[in-house]
């Protein structure tokens, strides 16, 4: 099993630039969440879907749009990048939260100049 | 959203000390889990608690939930380094939140 699976690890940008990071999962999980973790802060949730064609916002959802076309794709995409979007962006799935937690993807490091 | 405090902030011991860190709120949790990350990686669950009261162990780590269900803590016992990591605790109800997390280095 892949578990979840995140690209690219590695990505600068240049301010004013999109670019989407990928999320697949392999698990047949329905929930799937984006999150962005900044040095000593916890992991802030952006996005998330409970199922295919099901999205919501997070806590810190503005500058970033998703979608879930399938079960195992959630894109996650920056529409106009802002050296405030720096960050390390996680991607997790679940078959459910509350009972197993989330398996997190291995992050996507990004930066923003 | 409710608010989790982690505490401490940072830890460093020396192997073979115990510790322990907590997790709190000023609102009830549904439920609890407990998460460590390493370095270059992401967070990975150690253990989900629900009841007040209960008490979880997995190996050297004992994870307790407070009585009211506003609380929680996660202790240690003989710390190796390979426990060096950010312990996150994760709320359950709603849009999930995590708190800030402890950092701990355990030194050989």
């Amino acid at each position: 099993n892949a578990g979840v699976t995140q690209t690219p690890k590695f990505q600068v940008l240049k301010t004013g630039q999109s670019m989407t990071l990928q999320c697949a999962q392999d698990m047949n999980h329905e929930y799937m969440s984006w999150y962005r973790q900044d040095p000593g802060m916890g992991l802030r949730l952006i996005h998330y879907s409970v199922g295919a064609g099901i999205t919501d916002q997070g806590e810190v959802p503005n500058g970033y749009n998703v979608s879930r076309s399938t079960t195992e794709d959630f894109p996650l995409r920056l529409l106009s990048a802002a050296p405030s979007q720096t960050s390390v962006y996680f991607c997790a799935s679940s078959y459910s939260p509350a009972n197993y937690g989330y398996t997190f993807g291995s992050g996507t490091r990004l930066t923003v100049v | 959203t409710q608010l989790l405090e982690q505490s401490p902030q940072f830890l460093s011991i020396q192997e073979g000390e115990n510790l322990t860190v907590y997790c709190n709120s000023s609102s009830v949790f549904s439920s609890l889990q407990w998460y460590r990350q390493e370095p270059g990686e992401g967070p990975v669950l150690l253990v989900t608690v629900v009841t007040g009261g209960e008490v979880k162990k997995l190996k050297r780590l004992t994870f307790q939930f407070g009585d009211a269900r506003k609380d929680s803590s996660l202790h240690i016992t003989a710390a190796q380094p390979g426990d060096t990591g950010l312990y996150l605790c994760r709320n359950n109800a709603g849009k999930s939140t995590f708190g800030d997390g402890t950092t701990l280095t355990v030194k050989p």
